[in-house]
């Protein structure tokens, strides 16, 4: 049973560029969240989608853009990259609802932005 | 607005010895969930356990053991006979469910825990 997985691993990209970060959920589930986390710091609530709709959204500008497929997965669109979206990535899935379910997570995405 | 407060930056510990992570959280919701991850140095986040806010009953889950509060709004996690492999960032985090909207998960700071042979 595959985990969530994400791609690329490493990404280094320069100021005002663009970048995209895909992911695939675990088996059986059907959102997606993304987070990001700056180095010593927890991780972040970026956005999540279910049924290829945004339904949440953490305190990100609209730089921050995502997209959800039929099939579940997931990507992550930055545009006019800063210094500051140097960090982590990270991608996790679980069973849409307000049932509490747990987001299991997938290995990250590490962008450094110079 | 929800928070979430891990005070402990960075514990150390010698092997063998039990530690305490301590979490202490802010609800406006009388329904919501809480949750320990951990995350090793490569990177991934762990799922250790999930707990509602309906059942303040205490868990054992072998050298782990969690203690949640209402009272105090705390949710602390003991590792007992700590182990080398233990070491990592451990994070808790919360999770208030809202209509037609999903389950965004709000997290502490963390806590690196170094474990010493």
């Amino acid at each position: 049973d595959a985990g969530v997985t994400q791609s690329p691993t490493h990404l280094i990209k320069t100021r005002g560029q663009q970048v995209t970060l895909r992911c695939s959920p675990k088996s059986g589930h059907d959102t997606v969240s993304w987070y990001q986390q700056a180095l010593g710091q927890g991780p972040q609530f970026i956005f999540q989608y279910y049924e290829e709709e945004e339904r949440q959204r953490g305190n990100f500008p609209d730089r921050f853009s995502g997209h959800q497929f039929p099939n579940y997965s997931s990507e992550l669109n930055v545009n006019a990259l800063l210094l500051g979206d140097s960090a982590l990535y990270l991608c996790a899935s679980s069973l849409f609802g307000t049932g509490g379910y747990e987001q299991y997570f997938g290995p990250g995405t590490r962008l450094t932005v110079t | 607005a929800q928070k979430v407060t891990q005070a402990q930056t960075e514990i150390s510990v010698v092997e063998k010895e039990d530690v305490t992570l301590d979490c202490v959280y802010e609800t406006r919701d009388t329904t919501y969930y809480l949750f320990w991850y951990k995350q090793p140095p490569s990177g991934e986040l762990v799922f250790l356990i999930r707990r509602n806010s309906f059942d303040e009953q205490n868990e054992i889950s072998g050298r782990y053991s969690w203690n949640f509060q209402k009272s105090t709004s705390s949710f602390n996690f003991t590792i007992t006979a700590s182990q080398v492999v233990d070491s990592a960032v451990y994070f808790c985090a919360l999770s208030e469910p809202h209509n037609n909207a999903g389950n965004m998960l709000t997290f502490g700071g963390g806590t690196r825990l170094m474990v010493k042979p």
